[in-house]
């Protein structure tokens, strides 16, 4: 069965730093990834995914992660973080076409410092 | 597209009474998710349908709790009775096949 581990609680960056928020997963075969992001009092918003083709995918708000096969990785980055990004950002994971469901991690708590 | 409609937003009740969530999916989405989100648990995935069909119910805490959805743009989750421990906030979601889900902006459910 596929999960997913998001390591940190919560990750602490100045706002002008560049932001990393750690995500590994498990998977049987072929790992359909995304990144999630939700602000206080609301929905969960798709912020980015990978399917297939280059590592390195590119979403919203200047934010992108990295697939690294070998490390079973799929962390989130963005070069010069704001005191917006603040919120709950959640990794998840689905099997490919293998399975309709995505497990998603406990989420990562990002304070940006002014 | 207005996104994932839920309603209502905010819900409070007395314990042993029946509440209802509402959700209409993004139209043309063949799926819809219904989840619960806690500080203690998370989030969790209560049911999921494909096509107004429910595919997999195990997520549902017990059998207090139901989800049908009678067409492609409208789906409930019913809790009879409710009790304090199913506060929580409700999400609805929709996807197309076998991409990212949207979620609706969520019920917030109060038992006392």
């Amino acid at each position: 069965a596929q999960s997913v581990a998001q390591p940190e609680d919560q990750v602490n960056v100045a706002e002008g730093n560049p932001l990393t928020v750690k995500c590994t997963y498990s998977v049987s075969g072929n790992p359909y990834l995304f990144w999630y992001v939700q602000y206080p009092n609301r929905g969960l918003q798709f912020l980015l995914k990978y399917i297939t083709g280059d590592n390195l995918v590119k979403g919203s708000y200047g934010f992108e992660a990295e697939f690294n096969k070998s490390q079973t990785s799929f962390h989130l980055k963005k070069p010069s973080a704001l005191v917006s990004d603040s919120a709950l950002y959640f990794c998840a994971v689905r099997e490919g076409k293998l399975d309709d469901k995505i497990i998603f991690g406990k989420g990562t708590r990002l304070h940006i410092l002014p | 597209d207005a996104g994932v409609i839920q309603s209502p937003r905010h819900e409070v009740t007395e314990m042993g009474q029946e509440v209802t969530l509402r959700c209409k999916p993004i139209s043309g989405h063949d799926y819809l998710f219904w989840y619960r989100q806690t500080m203690m648990r998370g989030l969790e995935l209560l049911i999921y349908f494909n096509n107004n069909v429910p595919i997999d119910d195990s997520g549902m805490p017990e059998d207090r709790f139901s989800a049908k959805m009678p067409n492609a743009s409208f789906s409930t989750l019913k809790i009879q009775p409710s009790e304090p421990r199913d506060s929580a906030v409700y999400f609805c979601a929709s996807s197309s096949t076998y991409y990212e889900q949207y979620f609706g902006p969520g019920t917030r459910l109060t038992v006392t």
